[in-house]
């Protein structure tokens, strides 16, 4: 079975913290992702990448990086979190570009 | 530009009444159109994957069909269980999902 697991699925953080989401999947996957999910905004794409140290802007990068070290995991930094960014993180991952993409159960931050 | 719609944004339905969802969709070049569930405060779970039009998949009590334009969700005799919001994607030439805004489907006993 396919496996994504979110360290941190509750977080709450103060305005201006260094905040790192991390992401771990299990089935050697080239490609990963992070994505957040607000209501009536859908799912929008933060940054993705396809190999490792490789990453690419996703629709809405601002105010977060990636790093990716190791294939198998991904982790979201926000550099000095704001109240904006409370919203539910959610990472996948998928095999090759064109392949199905896997979530994991969601990561949800509030920045007070 | 890449779209998804779908409809109905909600569904009221009793147990046993069959319906479907619906995802519109214009992309250019599909490479893939993606069917997830997704129960409150959770992440997406795959459901789908269609490919071309024509192409039908089923799972207990869910079928997927895909046309050129559309494809449908269709819930044969749904339990409460049923009920998430089941949320609809298409991949193009460009390889990104473009995710429509879902569908809350509740499902009463």
């Amino acid at each position: 079975d396919v496996k994504v697991t979110q360290s941190s699925r509750y977080l709450v953080k103060r305005t201006g913290e260094k905040v790192f989401l991390e992401c771990v999947q299990d089935m050697d996957h080239e490609n990963m992702f992070w994505y957040r999910q607000d209501p009536g905004l859908g799912l929008r794409l933060i940054y993705f990448s396809y190999d490792v140290k490789m990453k690419e802007k996703g629709d809405i990068p601002e105010g977060y990086s990636v790093s990716r070290e190791k294939k198998e995991r991904f982790s979201l930094i926000l550099e000095s979190a704001s109240t904006n960014q409370t919203s539910m993180y959610l990472c996948a991952s998928s095999l090759e570009a064109q392949d199905t993409i896997y979530f994991g159960e969601g990561s949800w931050l509030t920045v007070v | 530009e890449d779209q998804v719609t779908q409809s109905p944004e909600a569904l009221r339905l009793q147990e046993g009444e069959s319906s479907s969802l619906n995802c519109s969709y214009t992309v250019s070049g599909l490479r893939g159109l993606f069917w997830y569930r997704q129960d409150p405060g959770k992440g997406p779970e795959f459901l789908f994957t269609l490919y071309s039009a024509g192409e039908e998949k089923e799972k207990e009590r869910l079928k997927a069909t895909l046309t050129k334009k559309e494809s449908f969700l269709h819930i044969t005799a749904p339990k409460p269980e049923d009920s998430a919001t089941y949320l609809c994607a298409v991949r193009g030439s460009s390889y990104k999902l473009i995710f429509g805004s879902g569908t809350r489907l509740l499902v009463r006993p």
